[in-house]
């Protein structure tokens, strides 16, 4: 049973750019979530994906949205990319209310 | 939004020694959750609170939610080399919020 896979691992993009991050859930699961955790930090909440609407968005920027698809895999994308968005994007998917199961996080770099 | 604060920030403890970490909230919570991140990892469930006065333990571990449901507590007994790491409370159904994290290092 494949847990939550994410993809790219690491990544390095100029400001400015744009990047997509992917994130297939654990089997079975059908809510997925993203969230960002700079270095030291505590993983900050993005936004909730449930049945291909976003269901709920935390204290990000319109540049940050989000999707997904019909299988509960989702991504997400950040446009016009900062220094300061440089972290480690975590995809979590769970059964609501339940706890979270983690993939292995997208390393952002942006330089 | 609800939000939930730790403390302490960092904790180096001796191998064999006991570690505690709060979790503190100003409104009452429906739900606890603590999550452990080695370093360079992502964070991996350890249990869920839900109810007043609420007790678990995991081998080492103890978890606490407050009467108030307004706090609570992971205790580790006699701490191995193997609990390195920073410990998470977080709180919330669709937004799920997490503190800050307490950062526990194990000096041999």
């Amino acid at each position: 049973d494949a847990g939550v896979t994410q993809s790219p691992t690491h990544l390095i993009k100029t400001r400015g750019q744009q990047v997509t991050l992917r994130c297939s859930p654990k089997s079975g699961h059908d809510t997925v979530s993203w969230y960002q955790q700079a270095l030291g930090q505590g993983p900050q909440f993005i936004f909730q994906y449930y049945e291909e609407e976003e269901r709920q968005r935390g204290n990000f920027p319109d540049r940050f949205s989000g999707h997904q698809f019909p299988n509960y895999s989702s991504e997400l994308n950040v446009n016009a990319l900062l220094l300061g968005d440089s972290a480690l994007y975590l995809c979590a998917s769970s059964l609501l209310p339940g706890e979270l199961f983690f993939g292995e996080g997208s390393r952002l770099t942006v330089l | 939004g609800q939000q939930v604060m730790q403390i302490p920030q960092y904790q180096h403890v001796q191998e064999g020694e006991d570690f505690t970490t709060y979790c503190n909230s100003s409104t009452t919570l429906s739900n606890i959750q603590w999550y452990k991140q080695r370093p360079g990892g992502h964070p991996v469930f350890l249990i869920q609170l839900v109810k007043s006065g609420e007790v678990k333990k995991q081998k080492r571990l103890t978890f606490q939610f407050g009467e108030a449901k307004k706090n609570s507590s992971l205790h580790i007994t006699a701490t191995q080399t193997t609990d390195v790491g920073t410990y998470f409370c977080g709180t919330g159904k669709q937004n799920f919020v997490f503190g800050p994290g307490t950062r526990l290092s194990v000096l041999p």
